[in-house]
Formats: structure tokens, sequence, C-alpha cells
């Protein structure tokens, strides 16, 4: 598959811990974005890491690259229940400018 | 700016007619992409535009879907004719590619589409 691949597929915590999600993909990548899908609501970006960085922080978001192992991770810290969304990775292959492939997602559940 | 903007917000219609669902992509981006999402498949890509040609439909399902974008500030999705099979959530999003790379996208706040 040219997808991400998230992992876990769920995720349920308390308010107050860490979340953290995984994605794995396959080819070589210009740089890899996260995004956030609260329901029935549309995707909105939350942090870009290019394939010459290993890590980047944005508020309690905090991503991490391996190119090596071709996998990336989003922590949020000190999570909230207003955290309570579906989490996508997507990838720039740079081979096809201007395309994204997208994961299928984790959905976090952030109990009160 | 307004972000992306969809219309309409809700369409239920019954099989066999056409649908039309609309999209306004943010002013100065030069690239314009429609994705369905399911529950099922998740999110795919179906064709997407850079400078109001089309780049890649291979992800369009069939000849009964055909996209256009006139101009840079509108496009088009159309079914004909629809299909139960068709009912799912169609983004909109569009980007600027003028970095040389792939930037972020901006999503539209989507079209919720049941064909009965």
């Amino acid at each position: 598959s040219q997808q991400g691949e998230e992992d876990p597929q769920a995720l349920s915590i308390q308010e107050g811990e860490n979340a953290t999600m995984n994605c794995s993909y396959k080819t070589s990548i210009n740089n890899l974005q996260w995004y956030r899908q609260n329901s029935g609501r549309g995707l909105v970006h939350l942090i870009l890491i290019r394939s010459n960085e290993r890590e980047k922080h944005s508020g309690r978001l905090r991503v991490t690259l391996d190119t090596s192992k071709k996998s990336s991770s989003l922590l949020i810290t000190a999570s909230r229940a207003a955290d309570t969304a579906s989490y996508f990775c997507a990838f720039d292959r740079g081979s096809t400018l201007g395309r994204l492939y997208f994961g299928r997602g984790t959905q976090l559940t952030v109990w009160p | 700016d307004a972000g992306v903007i969809q219309s309409p917000r809700h369409e239920v219609t019954e099989m066999g007619q056409e649908v039309t669902l609309r999209c306004k992509p943010i002013s100065g981006h030069d690239y314009l992409f429609w994705y369905r999402q399911t529950m099922m498949r998740g999110l795919e890509l179906l064709i997407y535009f850079n400078n109001n040609v089309p780049i890649d439909d291979s992800g369009m399902p069939e000849d009964r879907f055909s996209a256009k974008m006139p101009n840079a500030s509108f496009s088009t999705l159309k079914i004909q004719p629809s299909e139960p099979r068709d009912s799912a959530v169609y983004f909109c999003a569009s980007s600027s590619g003028t970095s040389g790379s792939t930037e972020t996208q901006y999503f539209g706040p989507g079209t919720r589409l049941l064909v009965l």
C-alpha cells in the first residue's frame, strides 16, 4: 500500500495522560504531516516535519521522524477531553508533487 | 480568508439522480483535491488539479464520476447516475505548491451525501 499506517487504530486514555500515536510508511518522503479530524468535520493540519528533521514541537504536540525506520510518532502531552478526535498521518512522496498519502487514522478518546 | 467552501453541506437524493458537489478553494492556492471518506475505505483521493488541470484521476471510481475546474476559484464533482454505494462524506481541499514541495492541505467542511 502507498498509504501510511497508523498504530493503534484506537486509543482510550484519561485526561492528563499522554497519548502516543505512530505512523509507518514504505517509501522515501519529503515531509510527513499530522492532521486532526473532529467528528463530522474536515481534517485540520497540526504539524509538518521535513525529512531532514528529527523532532518538532508545537504547544502540547511533539512529533518525531525516523527516516531509517520509516516511522513517525505524534505525542500529545497532558491530554484533554477536547483532544478527542481522529488523527491522521500523511506523507509527501516527492515523486508526485502536490499529493499527500493519508493513513487510516487513530481514533483517540480522552475521558474526563 | 473564509477557508475552503463546499456546498451543499448535506445532500439526500434517490438512486439514479444526478448529484453535483461544489468547492471554492482558498484564494491563491494552485492545488485542489477531491476526497471521499467512508468507514469502510477511509479517506480516498478521487482526483486532484494543479492550476485547473487534472493531474491524477485514477481514484475516480468509475465513469459515473466526473470533476471539473473551470477556473481557479471553482470546482465541481458530479455523480451521474448516483447509487447507494456513493453515500459518503466528500471533502474538497486546497494547497499551495509554490515551495516546490507538498505543503499543508486545507480541507473544507465536507458534503455528506446520502443516496437512497
